[in-house]
Formats: C-alpha cells, structure tokens, sequence
C-alpha cells in the first residue's frame, strides 16, 4: 500500500515570505499523480496544484510551485510571497493509475501553516 | 459552474441510528467518491462510486454503504452508529474515473454521534 509523510506538523512563515512544505511517499508503482490540497478553517479543501509521475517538469499555479523528486519519492510545496490567506492545512495527496485509480487518493497527515503578519 | 454540494452540513445523531448524506456533483462530472477525515485517522478513502457503479471500497466495515443516481449525485448511508463515527464526511467528484482525474471536494459534512 502506498503511504504518503508529511513530516511538518505545523510551519510558520512572515508574510509576503517564502515556505516549502514537504511530502514524502513511498510506492513501488511508476505511474501516479501527485496533489497538494488545502483546507482552511471553513473545511473546504481546495486544489493547489497537481503534478504527473510522468512529467519532469515541476508544475506551478501562481504563487504555487512543487519540487517533483521522482527517485527520492519527493514532492514538497513551495509558496512564495506568503499572504494571510495562505493560512490553511496543507495535505500533500498520492493517486495511483493502478486499477484505474480506484483505490481513491492516499493522504498524508497534513501541515498546519501559520502566517505572520 | 456551481461546485460540489453536499447535505446536510451538520448531522447529530445517536449510537445505533443510522444517517444518510448526499452528494451533488459539479455539472458534468460523472464520478463521486467518499472520504472520511478525522483528527486520529486523518483522511480516508470510503468508496468511488462511477456510472451508478461502485468501484472500490477502502477499509471500512459493512456499515458504511453507497449509491450512486443515474444524475450523477450520491449518497452514502452509515447504519447501527458508533461514537468513532464522528467525523467530517468529504465528498469530490471529477470527470471521469481514474487516477488522473482531479477531484474536487464539497464543503463537508460535519456529524456528531452521541
């Protein structure tokens, strides 16, 4: 079974600053995607950014950015010029193409992020 | 294009009761699947449910069913309540099934099992 680790519990950061988030995850398959999602207090959780296995290129939405490691099983999240608004959990999220992805999306634990004003 | 809608939004029920809630999926998107997120387990994969077919079901008991309508919306059903039933239940819907589609959630429904 794949697993997925955020090893940050909680991270902190000033305003208008620069944070990455990391994710791990571990998994014998080549073909996936990976997802950052958000969730703020209202508990809506809310697409950042999604990246291919089978793409090089890192993926970015904005002020959003991953850093894909295929062969370290890396996928952290970078945000930059952090605004208040940024405030949420962070869960970084797996998705296998095995079966056809019917196993759902695997989650890690999630990273509380807190913005400094 | 109006998002996922789920109903109702908060739920208190008692042990041994059962409770239905349903899913509105965004328009067009054909696949719903079911997610339970507590603080012990985090976020857990119930079931994907796509042309009225359910697909897989993760690690939960027989007390946790699905349906899925012919429009697309679903409702899952939890029957004889536990007290660890509490939990925040997320529905997403995409396009299609299958690992490359992006889902996207609802706003949640909170229940409370006393």
């Amino acid at each position: 079974a794949q697993t997925v680790t955020q090893s940050q519990p909680e991270m902190s950061v000033q305003e208008a600053e620069t944070v990455t988030l990391s994710c791990t995850y571990d998994t014998s398959e080549s073909d996936y995607y990976l997802f950052w999602y958000k969730q703020p207090p209202s508990r809506q959780m809310i697409l950042v950014i999604r990246q291919e296995a089978y793409k090089q290129q890192n993926a970015t939405e904005n002020r959003f950015s991953v850093n894909f490691q295929k062969a370290a099983k890396s996928f952290s999240l970078k945000i930059s010029d952090s605004q208040l608004g940024d405030a949420a959990m962070y869960f970084c999220a797996y998705r296998s193409t095995d079966r056809g992805g019917a196993d759902g999306l695997t989650f890690g634990k999630g990273t509380h992020l807190i913005i400094q004003p | 294009k109006a998002g996922v809608t789920q109903t109702p939004r908060y739920l208190i029920k008692t042990r041994g009761q059962q409770v239905t809630l349903s899913c509105s999926p965004i328009s067009g998107h054909r696949s719903v699947s079911w997610y339970q997120q507590t603080p012990g387990q985090g976020l857990q994969f119930l079931f994907e449910y796509f042309s009225e077919t359910q697909r897989n079901k993760g690690n939960f008991p027989g007390r946790f069913s699905g349906r899925q309508f012919s429009n697309s919306r679903s409702e899952m059903n939890v029957s004889t309540l536990e007290l660890g039933d509490s939990a925040l239940y997320l529905c997403a819907s995409s396009l299609a099934s299958g690992g490359q589609e992006t889902q996207y959630f609802g706003p949640g429904t909170r229940l409370l099992v006393l």
